[in-house]
């Protein structure tokens, strides 16, 4: 079963836009991370943010976490075309299970 | 250091022959999952291993379907009587452990696996 559902799809925008993917989750969490995939292969971890904390940043991303909402953002400021690839999140319940993965977003930045 | 690899990178096999893929965690790393990545589609858990724990192989297709670790370090999933569906990219990635900053995953860069 997946956790993680990401919105919308795909996405296309403009180099020096930004981008923004959301994703909502079933069931309690205890961390939500986002991952970057380029070409269909290896996955890139971006960020991890923890189920008490509501915003974190690193570099041009910003994530939210509305666990009220079980839902989460990842925010993409001023987009480079080196930014598309497909962006997935992962969310772990509560306790010893396994990190499971939403179906992605694909965005493409287009110079 | 060195990253999470996996062998072989590529694999054609034809259908009903059995295959294995090797995964390589990072050194010291304690948790092992394995997925599945169907063309464009997202990641399908298959497995996970997690120390000395029993494995969690609540993701497993088929019975045709294993996945062994042995001495908590190289993993191995096997794919017995391959069918055409099976064909995907198999995807391995390892942490340090679980829960918080732990779970952050290393992935290898995949087995492409076609089954003709």
């Amino acid at each position: 079963s997946q956790q993680g559902e990401e919105d919308p799809q795909a996405l296309s925008i403009q180099e020096g836009e930004n981008a923004t993917m959301n994703c909502s989750y079933k069931t309690s969490i205890n961390n939500l991370q986002w991952y970057r995939q380029n070409s269909g292969r290896g996955l890139v971890h971006l960020i991890l943010i923890r189920s008490n904390e509501r915003e974190k940043h690193s570099g041009r991303l910003r994530v939210t976490l509305d666990t009220s909402k079980k839902s989460s953002s990842l925010l993409i400021t001023a987009s480079r075309a080196a930014d598309t690839a497909s962006y997935f999140c992962a969310g772990r319940s509560s306790g010893n299970t396994p990190l499971v993965f939403g179906k992605g977003t694909r965005l493409s930045v287009i110079a | 250091g060195a990253g999470v690899s996996q062998s072989p990178s590529n694999k054609v096999t034809e259908k009903g022959k059995d295959v294995e893929l090797r995964c390589d965690p990072i050194s010291g790393h304690t948790a092992l999952y394995w997925y599945r990545q169907s063309l464009g589609q997202g990641l399908e858990f298959l497995i996970y291993f997690q120390g000395n724990s029993a494995p969690d192989k609540s993701g497993l297709p088929s019975d045709r379907f294993s996945a062994e670790r042995t001495g908590g370090s190289v993993s191995t999933l096997t794919i017995q009587r391959t069918q055409q569906e099976d064909s995907a990219v198999y995807l391995c990635a390892s942490s340090p452990g679980w829960g918080g900053g732990a779970d952050t995953q290393y992935f290898g860069p995949g087995t492409r696996l076609t089954v003709l």
